[in-house]
């Protein structure tokens, strides 16, 4: 099973764009679903997107005019950016991976705080 | 748009079963997926396609699926247990749903 690692800028002001990276290692990007999914403090689970192993992406509707979701291949990377943050997208973010479209590997969670 | 529906909690005493329901409209018609998540951590999947355990989960944890309704079932229930339970489908409009999380309770 691949094993998920993740970094990104833990504080933002509202309006800039958050950035979080996700590097694979003990297998290639080929052949899965590589997602990111949000945590707000407290509270349930959230789906922003994915993309899959030919590069197509799917996002969540209320979020798809801020997100990016791409992968590096000679990196073994996949990453997130989402523009133009409010104080609402406070949450820890995850990196998660699966064959289909269900997630057996998870990234350790990065905590993204947005506050001026 | 489709939603899948969690009690908040369930309580249960040390050794009994415990049943955690998830709800959607024909929820027959998807495949279900459960986590455990503790806190502090990641998820971790427990359940795929409704009922397959993946390596690794005690077979003490299974899922089942009747009508709208799926259920997460934990028997001899241990203080180990104690975490929040999602469940989650794929929705050809919506994309990965997850239920609101059930946080189970060892009393």
């Amino acid at each position: 099973q691949v094993q998920l690692q993740q970094w990104g800028a833990g504080l933002l002001k509202p309006s800039e764009t958050l950035s979080l990276t996700c590097a694979v290692y003990g297998g290639s990007l080929s052949g899965y679903y590589w997602a990111w999914i949000r945590q707000t403090p407290g509270k349930g689970l959230e789906w922003i997107g994915e993309i899959n192993h030919g590069g197509s992406t799917t996002y969540n509707s209320s979020l798809k005019s801020r997100v990016t979701i791409s992968v590096d291949t000679s990196q073994n990377q996949v990453s997130l950016k989402l523009s133009s943050v409010t104080a609402a997208d406070t949450a820890v973010y995850f990196c998660a991976s699966g064959v289909v479209h269900y997630f057996d590997g998870w990234g350790q969670g990065t905590l993204v705080t947005v506050s001026s | 748009s489709y939603v899948l529906s969690q009690p908040p909690s369930v309580s249960v005493a040390p050794g009994k079963t415990a049943r955690i329901p998830c709800g959607g409209n024909n929820i027959g018609s998807k495949s279900v997926h459960w986590y455990q998540q503790k806190p502090g951590q990641a998820p971790v999947l427990v359940i795929n396609f409704d009922s397959d355990r993946p390596s690794g989960i005690p077979e003490r944890i299974s899922g089942s699926k009747s009508g709208n309704t799926a259920t997460l079932t934990i028997s001899r229930v241990e203080a180990g247990d104690e975490a929040d339970y999602y469940c989650q489908v794929w929705d050809r409009s919506a994309g990965v749903l997850f239920g609101g999380g059930t946080k189970l309770t060892v009393l």
